[in-house]
């Protein structure tokens, strides 16, 4: 019931092309969609995020498109850079029981080639 | 970079040992939420403080405990470490209720 399920593990995409990852969940009591990018060393960084009550949400080369009846959303990074060679996580809110937490999927690795 | 820091970054116990983690949370944020990531896995919620009272954790038993300070500090305490505790201990703060989460760079733990 808390899964997310998130594919591909890994990602390779030429600079200029599109990244697509996509994300499953199973709980309808999720509210809140975000996805993190994670450097090497570091913690994750929100990157962008959306409400099931939008179906997409578009910020600079960053868009998430979001399937409430089919309980899927996807992240598109368009236009990819050797710079956004990281590892990206879905992630869905819980508000429940007097807490908020994330779930999140197992990530996908994303190499950008020049 | 984000206001949230944690200490040490790195630490190496040995099974059966004790661990305190500590984080300070970003400036203006009251709730500090834990995490584990394994080595290639996604982060796990732990637990969650607000008001310094825990008030939701994940799947953990209860050797896993916290500490939530007056100035939105925290602890992460791990008594009787096992090898499986190995891994990247993430804390987050936030405002309650608020939907971003700031993420510190982690505290790597090792158990041998």
């Amino acid at each position: 019931q808390q899964q997310v399920k998130q594919s591909p593990q890994s990602l390779i995409v030429q600079k200029g092309g599109i990244s697509i990852i996509n994300c499953a969940y199973e709980n309808t009591a999720f509210d809140y969609f975000p996805w993190y990018q994670q450097f090497p060393g570091k913690g994750p960084a929100l990157l962008i995020a959306i409400r099931p009550d939008v179906s997409e949400k578009k910020e600079g080369r960053f868009t998430i498109s979001f399937n409430k009846s089919a309980k899927q959303f996807s992240l598109h990074i368009m236009d990819s850079q050797p710079g956004d060679s990281a590892t990206y996580f879905c992630a869905a809110r819980y508000s429940g029981a007097g807490s908020y937490q994330l779930t999140f999927g197992k990530g996908t690795k994303l190499s950008v080639i020049p | 970079e984000t206001g949230v820091t944690q200490s040490p970054t790195h630490l190496i116990k040995t099974r059966g040992q004790q661990v305190t983690l500590r984080c300070s949370s970003q400036s203006g944020h009251n709730t500090v939420s834990w995490y584990q990531q394994a080595l290639g896995q996604g982060p796990q919620f732990i637990f969650q403080y607000y008001r310094e009272e825990e008030n939701g954790r994940g799947n953990f038993p209860p050797r896993f405990s916290g500490l939530q300070f007056p100035n939105y500090s925290s602890e992460l305490n791990v008594n009787a470490l096992e090898l499986d505790d190995s891994a990247l201990y993430l804390c987050a703060s936030s405002s309650w209720g608020g939907e971003k989460l700031f993420f510190g760079s982690g505290t790597q733990l090792s158990v041998l």
